[in-house]
């Protein structure tokens, strides 16, 4: 079964740095999105985007955060300058259409700003 | 998009039906239940998803009521790896509005 693939499995940077989470979606898939779970809490949606645009975005993805769909394959999201509350799961999850159809989310990325 | 209500936690012995339940009184004729489930800190997974009819897969069962305000999950034979948190989730589209709520944590018990 396809899957949803999410690279590194762990990432751990110093403050201030730039990270690239990297996603390769489900290859029919259509729209992407990036989620983030701070340990102990909910699954926080970030992001969705669809034909090379952002679709909606949370309070929380800020001007630090921005995603790209470099190629045909690829689907990333990139912190600026990380801080100590970025720490986090992040997920990437696609979906083959806008409605009616589930989201398929990665194992995740864990990222430890330290 | 409509809000959930599910119950904090529930156990279930291993073998049994577990029956997880959602309040979504709320719901628009246009919203979708969708169920996902989340072991320890992996992703989460898709269950199951209806609009109005009940639905069967290979992982389980969707009974979604005929005013639709409320729905059931049935694992119909749990096993210890479907210890997890289930959510349940009512939205229209993914475009990002729909938020994964605290769920109900299932223990299954042997």
């Amino acid at each position: 079964e396809p899957e949803v693939t999410q690279t590194p499995s762990h990432q751990v940077t110093q403050m201030g740095q730039e990270v690239i989470l990297r996603c390769v979606p489900i290859s029919n898939h259509l729209y992407f999105y990036w989620y983030r779970q701070i340990l102990g809490q909910k699954v926080e949606f970030l992001v969705s985007f669809y034909n090379n645009e952002i679709s909606e975005k949370s309070e929380i993805f800020d001007d630090q955060f921005s995603v790209e769909r470099p190629d045909g394959s690829n689907f990333t999201l990139k912190i600026r300058s990380t801080k100590l509350e970025d720490s986090a799961m992040y997920f990437c999850a696609s979906s083959e259409r806008l409605v009616g159809s589930p989201l398929h989310f990665g194992n995740g990325t864990r990222l430890t700003v330290t | 998009d409509a809000k959930t209500t599910q119950p904090t936690s529930m156990d279930c012995a291993e073998g049994r039906a577990a029956n997880l339940p959602c309040n979504h009184s709320t719901i628009s004729g246009n919203e979708y239940v969708y169920w996902y489930r989340q072991i320890h800190s992996q992703g989460p997974q898709y269950i199951i998803h209806g609009l109005k009819n009940n639905e069967t897969n290979e992982m389980a069962s969707l009974i979604i009521t005929e005013d639709r305000k409320s729905s059931t999950l049935i694992l119909p034979h749990a096993t210890l790896r479907d210890t997890a948190v289930y959510y349940c989730i009512v939205n229209e589209n993914n475009a990002g509005k729909s938020t994964f709520g605290d769920g109900t944590t299932l223990t299954v018990k042997p």
